[in-house]
């Protein structure tokens, strides 16, 4: 399975401030994924990472929120816009490296918004 | 569309009892079907996945599952539950362009 980390695992942030998350992994992979787990709560995709061209965002999530990078194979960044209360929530990346109809997901450790 | 429900919200259980967590899904073709655990302060983990073959499958410290085309199921089992079992364990579903699905998950607290 890849090792992913992320970084930062843990912020507070003032509403209307910007903060942008990021994604490694230990080897080259197909597929990245955006989720966010808001407390409580099960994972909500927010978009697939493309390389190299725009990420392909899931309904109620837009670009201008939520621009994402993927520069290569192993890197992510996810940015979380104009922060309010509400965005408070952990933010997972995940990866999958597709073999015929066998992919399997795996996720990093998350990183914990507090927007205040 | 894809849909997984998990019906039990929370279960509560003492050591060594037996647990059943329920997972059904819909979508009408072939699916590929998962069940994470995410410990206390810690991240999602893979517990345990069927792609095809052997529907009762088996997966990490003791966890096992059996998927139930007829049913649209794929319920979790353990026989015996320890404390350190309690965690939030979620179903999921690879949708097309490989998009997991997620249940709303189920808290499992065991009792010592």
């Amino acid at each position: 399975s890849a090792v992913i980390s992320q970084k930062p695992s843990r912020d507070i942030c003032q509403r209307g401030t910007s903060l942008t998350i990021q994604c490694q992994v230990d080897s080259q992979v197909t597929m990245m994924f955006w989720y966010r787990q808001q407390p409580g709560q099960s994972l909500t995709l927010i978009a697939t990472a493309n390389q190299g061209s725009e990420a392909t965002y899931e309904s109620g999530f837009v670009i201008d929120k939520f621009p994402i990078s993927r520069p290569n194979l192993t890197f992510s960044t996810l940015t979380v816009s104009n922060m309010s209360p509400e965005d408070s929530s952990i933010y997972l990346c995940s990866v999958a490296s597709l073999s015929s109809s066998t992919d399997t997901q795996y996720f990093g450790p998350g990183t914990r918004l507090t927007v205040l | 569309a894809q849909s997984v429900s998990q019906h039990n919200h929370h279960v509560i259980l003492s050591e060594a009892a037996s647990l059943e967590l329920g997972c059904n899904y819909s979508y009408g073709g072939t699916v590929n079907l998962f069940w994470y655990v995410q410990y206390p302060g810690q991240h999602l983990q893979l517990l345990l996945k069927y792609f095809s073959g052997d529907p009762l499958v088996k997966g990490i410290k003791g966890f096992e599952a059996e998927f139930i085309k007829s049913k649209f199921s794929f319920n979790l089992r353990k026989p015996s539950v320890q404390w350190s079992d309690t965690a939030e364990y979620f179903c999921a579903v690879i949708s097309s362009a490989s998009k997991i699905i997620f249940g709303s998950g189920t808290r499992l607290s065991i009792r010592p």
